[in-house]
């Protein structure tokens, strides 16, 4: 069964500063891997998709990389503002269906 | 504009009464979604939908109930059944078609039980 962990939890940071959050997933079979983030109280904003025949994807300020073999993908912000606070949950398809493992999210504060 | 929209935004419940959340989108896809999120954790499938008058329970199906009669509509019922329905509901949709696979979601709704 499927498992996805994101660490840390939550990550505070001065602005400007460059950051890496984590995800981790237990099974190597996956069809994707999205990236997400989320404003308090609010629907989910798709970030980066990266299919499994891929190793990154970039957009802006993020980039996002994928490792199967380790179970890893990590999404780097680079120049963090304040904007960027929110939660960031990280996604799994697995290749067995339409299934798709959220982790928990990583809550991110960026003090000005 | 495409997305998805869900309604109504806020709903408060009494106990022992069924209510009933609206998906609707309009970005033609084949496959449509409903999860639960609860403060802290990652968001659990309830069902999901791969094509009109089908559908399969999620992983946690119990207390609730759907229906796929049009591909843009996916309409979430809550029963009486479910035993803590407090939280945010989430409905997504993705394309089937031989493409990525991208999720994208509506706003959310959030249901209160009083």
């Amino acid at each position: 069964k499927q498992e996805v962990t994101q660490i840390p939890a939550a990550l505070s940071v001065p602005e400007g500063e460059n950051l890496v959050l984590n995800c981790s997933f237990t099974d190597s079979a996956i069809y994707n891997l999205q990236w997400f983030r989320q404003d308090p109280g609010k629907g989910l904003t798709s970030l980066l998709l990266i299919q499994s025949s891929q190793r990154e994807q970039t957009s802006g300020r993020l980039n996002a990389s994928l490792d199967k073999s380790s179970g890893r993908s990590t999404l780097y912000i680079a120049a963090s503002q304040p904007g960027d606070s929110a939660t960031y949950l990280c996604a799994v398809r697995g290749t067995g269906g339409f299934k798709t493992i959220f982790g928990a999210g990583t809550r991110l504060f960026v003090k000005a | 504009d495409g997305g998805i929209t869900q309604s109504p935004k806020y709903l408060f419940r009494k106990e022992g009464q069924n209510v009933t959340l609206s998906c609707e989108q309009n970005l033609n896809h084949d496959a449509m979604y409903w999860y639960r999120q609860d403060p802290g954790q990652g968001l659990r499938l309830i069902y999901y939908s791969q094509i009109v008058n089908d559908f399969q329970k999620g992983d946690i199906a119990e207390g609730y109930s759907v229906s796929r009669e049009k591909k843009e509509s996916f309409p979430l019922t809550v029963t009486s059944a479910q035993k803590n329905p407090t939280a945010f509901y989430l409905c997504a949709s993705s394309s089937s078609t031989g493409n990525t696979g991208e999720l994208f979601f509506g706003e959310g709704s959030r249901l209160t039980v009083l």
